[in-house]
């Protein structure tokens, strides 16, 4: 069981919008910067956001990130269905030793 | 263009060895810090280990610590991970990412397949 709790499943229709929340402490999440990922099984993770609400180059804008205090938020607007794959927040944990946090991930479907 | 692939996974029995590489291209494996991120089958994404530049500096998760070793050869642009002791819990698809500077995991290799398995 993961430290960064999210969402087991979230689901909207194609065009739609979904977020995809994730929620952890001020030991993590509260003090350090958000990355999110998607992956679809079998292939590569792609980054998608980091330092909270950055995308990398020919990421679209229709993914966007968000933090507020020990939570990040993931919003997908104009839903594909090339969206549906799983999501990942992932930080770091500031601890004795260093920890690097993924979440539980969230699988989305697009209905 | 940047490319990250894995190799060396398999079938291995409990309480056994492997190592499992990760050869770069497109970059100087030298200038960045690189991770190790396994999935278990039917599970999420867990961090395993990291190491920067030039080796020097390694981190890992509590589950792998005295048992996985990682290191580098930048000559050769390939990254490794040293599995002991393997434990049935260490099955998984290990994949390799690059850490672009603190700007998040930017590339990753598709992954290599691990089973511990008598």
């Amino acid at each position: 069981q993961s430290v960064l709790t999210q969402p087991p499943s979230v689901s909207a229709a194609p065009g739609q919008k979904v977020t995809i929340s994730c929620s952890g402490s001020s030991s993590n999440i509260g003090n350090n910067y958000v990355s999110w990922y998607q992956h679809l099984p079998g292939t590569a993770p792609k980054l998608l956001i980091y330092d909270n609400d950055k995308r990398p180059s020919g990421i679209p804008d229709r993914f966007s990130g968000s933090k507020s205090g020990t939570s990040a938020t993931l919003g997908i607007t104009g839903l594909q269905t090339g969206d549906e794959a799983d999501y990942y927040c992932e930080t770091w944990e500031n601890s004795l030793t260093f920890n690097v946090l993924f979440g539980g991930g969230t699988k989305l479907t697009v209905l | 263009e940047v490319e990250v692939v894995e190799s060396g996974g398999g079938l291995i029995q409990p309480g056994g060895s492997l190592r499992i590489s990760c050869e770069v291209s497109g970059f100087s494996l030298s200038v960045f810090w690189m991770y190790w991120v396994r999935q278990a089958p039917g599970k999420g994404l867990v961090w395993v280990s990291r190491s920067n530049g030039d080796g020097t500096i390694t981190n890992y998760a509590d589950s792998v610590r005295g048992r996985f070793t990682i290191s580098r050869d930048n000559a050769k642009n390939t990254l490794y991970l040293q599995m002991n002791s393997l434990r049935a819990e260490d099955t998984a698809v290990y994949y390799c990412a690059r850490d672009n500077r603190n700007l998040g995991l930017d590339s990753w290799g598709q992954g290599i397949l691990v089973t511990v398995s008598s």
